[in-house]
């Protein structure tokens, strides 16, 4: 149980253009997802909690209008890498912790999307 | 704010026992969680502690003192694809999970 999924695994896209990522909880609800920002051999940076019917709530030195985010429903997020730059080429993940009621429910990840804009 | 701290890089040999230490200053402290992630793949969970002590999990084990600020994770009959970054992450309140910036072990022959 408690699967992520994330879509797509990797996209190479040219510089100016936007891309979208897809996280979906497969076999429970999240109202509250995670994205996650990785560069090679550094941590996983939080940059976003996506909020299902509001709007997410960013960390600060991320841009809210670069990066979109939507949570239509109970099982999917979107991220959308807006006029994409080489410097956004990166490791995007995105987690979401099942609702138990409890704070101590591990957060799952999806698989990642390797992001390369050239 | 939250800070963790833990070792860059480690190297084991092929069967032994490897302990990774993870150290945190955090408000509000909840838990601590454990994550693995080989190279390009995303982290997959391994513990959680919350009170003080030891939880086992087959050939791995993670401690936490909540009074000094320390976790340990350890790894028994280490095999070649533990080879992998070992994350540690501290939980507060209801914030999202703010990891560590992993230590990278290798197990070698």
């Amino acid at each position: 149980g408690a699967v992520v999924s994330q879509h797509p695994s990797w996209v190479i896209c040219k510089s100016g253009t936007s891309v979208k990522i897809e996280c979906r909880s497969l076999d429970f609800q999240a109202t509250t997802m995670f994205w996650y920002r990785q560069f090679p051999k550094q941590s996983l940076m939080l940059m976003a909690t996506s909020n299902e019917g509001s709007k997410a709530t960013y960390e600060q030195g991320v841009e809210k209008d670069k990066f979109l985010i939507n949570h239509a429903s109970l099982t999917l997020s979107t991220l959308t890498v807006t006029s994409a730059h080489p410097e956004d080429s990166s490791f995007y993940i995105c987690s979401a912790r099942v609702q138990t009621g409890s704070y101590n429910s591990p957060l799952h990840f999806g698989n990642g999307t390797r992001l390369t804009v050239t | 704010g939250q800070n963790i701290d833990q070792p860059t890089e480690m190297t084991a040999t092929e069967g032994a026992i490897v302990q990774i230490n993870c150290t945190y200053q955090t408000s509000g402290f909840n838990g601590l969680f454990w994550y693995q992630q080989h190279a390009g793949e995303a982290p997959t969970f391994l513990s959680y502690n919350v009170l003080d002590g030891l939880e086992e999990k087959g050939r791995f084990s993670s401690f936490l003192s909540r009074s000094k600020g320390y976790s340990y994770l350890l790894l028994k009959e280490l095999q070649m694809k533990d080879s992998a970054s070992y994350l540690c992450a501290s939980y507060s309140g209801n914030t999202p999970l703010v990891f560590g910036k992993g230590t990278r072990l290798s197990v070698i022959a």
